[in-house]
C-alpha cells in the first residue's frame, strides 16, 4: 500500500538552527517525492520534487531534501532557519500509475524560537 | 489572476443540509483534485479528475460524497446530509497535462454545526 509517513508531529528550532524533517514512504514502483508548505491562512506551495537523477534536490527558500532508496526517505532540510519559515510542510509521493494520485502525510509543524 | 480559485472561501452549515463547494482550476489545466484536511491531519485524497476519463473517486469517504467536472473545467464537490465529522477544509488542486506539479487553491472551510 502507498503510504507515506513524517514521525515528528511537530518540531521547534531556534532561529538560524539547522533544521531536517524527515519523510518516509512506501511506494510500489518509482517514486514521485514531493515537500510541500502550508503557511497559517495560506495554501499549500510547492518547495522541491523529485523525480530521477541527483538523489539531491533544490528547491525554493533555501530548502533542500535528499532521496535515499535504501530508507525509503526524502528527508528536507535547511542550513539556517529564519522565523519564517515557521509553518507545516508536508511530504507527498506520487507517481503515474494508474493516474497522477498522490499521498500526503500527516504533516510536520514548524515552530521557530528566536 | 492565474492560480487556482475555490468559493465559498467559509461555509457553515446545519447538520443534515447538502452543501455544494465549487473550484475553479488554472486554465488548461487538464487534471483536478479534490482533498480533505481535517484539523490537524494530513491532506485525505477524495478524487481526481483526467481530461475525459473517469475520475478515480477512490477517495471518497461515502456516498453522501459526490463530485463532477463540467466542461473539463470547473469542478463543484457536493456533500449530502452533512454530518459534523464532514467538518474540515476542501481543498482543490489542478494540474497541466504532462506535468508533475499540482497547483493548490486556498481551500473551503466547512464548519458543520
Amino acid at each position: 500500500a502507498q503510504s507515506v509517513t513524517q514521525p515528528d508531529i511537530h518540531i521547534t528550532v531556534s532561529e538560524g538552527a539547522s533544521l531536517e524533517l524527515r519523510c518516509n514512504y512506501s511506494y510500489g514502483a518509482t517514486p514521485y517525492l514531493f515537500w510541500y508548505v502550508q503557511s497559517p491562512g495560506q495554501g499549500l506551495q510547492l518547495l522541491l520534487k523529485y523525480f530521477s537523477g541527483d538523489t539531491l534536490v533544490q528547491g525554493i527558500k533555501g530548502f533542500e531534501a535528499e532521496f535515499k532508496r535504501s530508507q525509503s526517505s526524502f528527508n528536507l532540510r535547511k542550513p539556517s532557519v529564519h522565523w519564517s519559515d515557521a509553518a507545516e510542510y508536508f511530504c507527498a509521493v506520487g507517481g503515474n500509475t494508474g493516474g497522477f494520485k498522490t499521498i500526503f502525510g500527516a504533516g510536520t509543524r514548524l515552530f521557530v524560537k528566536a | 489572476g492565474a492560480g487556482v480559485s475555490q468559493s465559498p472561501s467559509n461555509k457553515v452549515t446545519e447538520k443534515g443540509k447538502d452543501v455544494e463547494l465549487r473550484c475553479d482550476p488554472i486554465s488548461g489545466h487538464t487534471a483536478l483534485y479534490w482533498y480533505r484536511q481535517s484539523l490537524g491531519q494530513g491532506l485525505e485524497f477524495l478524487i481526481y479528475f483526467q481530461g475525459n476519463s473517469a475520475p478515480d473517486k477512490s477517495g471518497l469517504p461515502s456516498d453522501r460524497f459526490s463530485a463532477e467536472r463540467t466542461g473539463g473545467s470547473v469542478s463543484t464537490l457536493t456533500i449530502q446530509r452533512t454530518q459534523q465529522e464532514d467538518s474540515a477544509v476542501y481543498l482543490c488542486a489542478s494540474m497541466g497535462f504532462n506535468t508533475d506539479t499540482q497547483y493548490f487553491g486556498p481551500g473551503t472551510r466547512l464548519t458543520v454545526l
